[in-house]
């Protein structure tokens, strides 16, 4: 199996527009989870989805953003409109029953 | 909710040492795991052990839940083990990881 892939590996947008990352979970993995990290506040778990649906989207910091799974291989963590704040670094991460998470390289988004 | 104490929070080894890294925590756990930030900052699974030992290569960990900790053992570090090692722990029903704030280790040639 290839792993977590996450695209695009680095993304530069200007505030205000619409920031779209991807995910493709390890292939039979039943987990799904959307996290953030920065200097300032480490990790931060977003959301995680079982079996394609949302569970625990409670570290969503706001409106502008939200995630869909639509099936089981893919993932989606959208930002409109985006803001210098929500600069980081977006990983996924997938696992079978929670355990044993795999993680993606990451998606490094600046926002200017 | 549980917390997760990591120790020591910096380390600096010369190539060839061993070190001993420790995770406490508060409450009962039915997931540990260990993970590695590289300085590339990809991070990888080193260990689900919610209990008992295992060993992969060089590295080794012990976890006692009875006593709520956890110890990660490097043998003979290289630099490639350079790095923020992480512990993360989450019990009953919720698959929400709670994460310690990492050892930051740097292994110097």
């Amino acid at each position: 199996d290839a792993g977590v892939i996450q695209s695009p590996r680095h993304e530069v947008t200007e505030m205000g527009q619409e920031v779209t990352l991807r995910c493709k979970p390890i292939s039979g993995h039943d987990y799904l989870f959307w996290y953030r990290q920065t200097m300032m506040r480490g990790l931060e778990l977003l959301i995680y989805f079982n079996n394609n649906v949302p569970i625990d989207d409670s570290g969503m910091p706001e409106d502008r953003f939200s995630a869909k799974m639509p099936n089981a291989s893919f993932s989606t963590l959208k930002i409109q409109p985006s803001e210098p704040r929500d600069s980081a670094v977006y990983f996924c991460a997938s696992s079978w029953e929670g355990y044993g998470y795999t993680f993606g390289s990451g998606t490094r988004l600046t926002v200017v | 909710g549980i917390q997760v104490e990591q120790s020591p929070p910096d380390l600096i080894l010369q190539e060839g040492a061993n070190s001993t890294l420790r995770c406490n925590f508060s409450d009962s756990v039915n997931n540990l795991q260990w993970f590695h930030q590289n300085p590339w900052g990809q991070l990888i699974n080193l260990f689900y052990i919610p209990s008992g030992t295992k060993q992969n290569g060089r590295l080794s960990a012990t976890t006692v839940a009875t006593e709520r900790y956890s110890l990660l053992y490097i043998s003979s570090s290289q630099t490639t083990d350079s790095g923020v090692y992480f512990c993360a722990v989450n019990a009953g029903n919720n698959r929400k990881l709670i994460w310690g704030l990492g050892t930051s280790l740097a292994v110097n040639p």
